[in-house]
């Protein structure tokens, strides 16, 4: 296994549109996090999971988003009715489950909404 | 809540000197993370540095060094001999000891000129 992965690496959908990302963490590591970057600011954290369960959500998240990870491995982020206040790098990242872990961060999924 | 200041946008190094990149933070709490990661263009954040709040030893790693000031709330980042290869954003982070979610800096984006 070589990192977190995440797909796709680029979306562009038409405001009101439904869209969904796919992130695959590295396989022994039981957290996973989105967070979501915007330009010239550092990431800003959105949800995570331990295993199956998200245990914590931002006020970030608003109705419009949802994030599962139904076997507790990979894991998607789905946006409904995109606004253009959306676009933004989401990111994916990983992490063992003991309090020195670091986390992995994916490559990201840029989208723009237009 | 935490807060982690940035306060250099931009700096600019040349080839083979050092550079220092400044971070503080906000948090009440005794026990804790700090990391400095790096964003190279278009490519994924990579772990550059972690120093634990508890270990009063500033962490190095190769060429790459803290300076952390517990009281003072205080982690820079200090670049030695720096290389082409060292361009990219650098965005310092803080997470609770007990927590996993990270809180990010808005970001230095380091040139080096050959």
């Amino acid at each position: 296994d070589t990192g977190v992965s995440q797909d796709p690496r680029h979306k562009i959908t038409k405001r009101g549109q439904n869209v969904t990302f796919r992130c695959d963490p590295i396989s022994e590591h039981n957290r996973l996090y989105w967070y979501r970057q915007t330009l010239g600011q550092g990431p800003e954290f959105l949800t995570y999971f331990q295993n199956e369960a998200q245990l914590e959500k931002s006020r970030l998240l608003s109705d419009r988003f949802s994030a599962e990870r139904p076997k507790g491995s990979f894991s998607t982020l789905e946006i409904q009715r995109t606004e253009q206040g959306d676009s933004a790098m989401y990111l994916c990242a990983s992490s063992l489950d003991n309090s020195r872990a670091e986390q992995y961060f994916g490559p990201g999924t840029r989208l723009t909404v237009t | 809540a935490q807060t982690v200041t940035q306060s250099q946008p931009e700096m600019s190094v040349q080839e083979a000197e050092t550079v220092t990149l400044s971070c503080t933070y906000d948090t009440s709490e005794s026990d804790y993370y700090l990391f400095w990661y790096k964003q190279p263009p278009s490519r994924q954040m990579i772990l550059v540095i972690r120093q634990e709040a508890y270990k009063q030893q500033n962490a190095t790693e190769n060429r790459f060094s803290v300076n952390f000031q517990k009281a003072a709330k205080s982690f820079s980042l200090k670049i030695s001999d720096s290389q082409l290869g060292d361009a990219a954003m650098y965005f310092c982070a803080y997470r609770d000891y007990n927590f996993n979610k990270f809180y990010f800096g808005s970001g230095t984006k380091l040139n080096v000129k050959p």
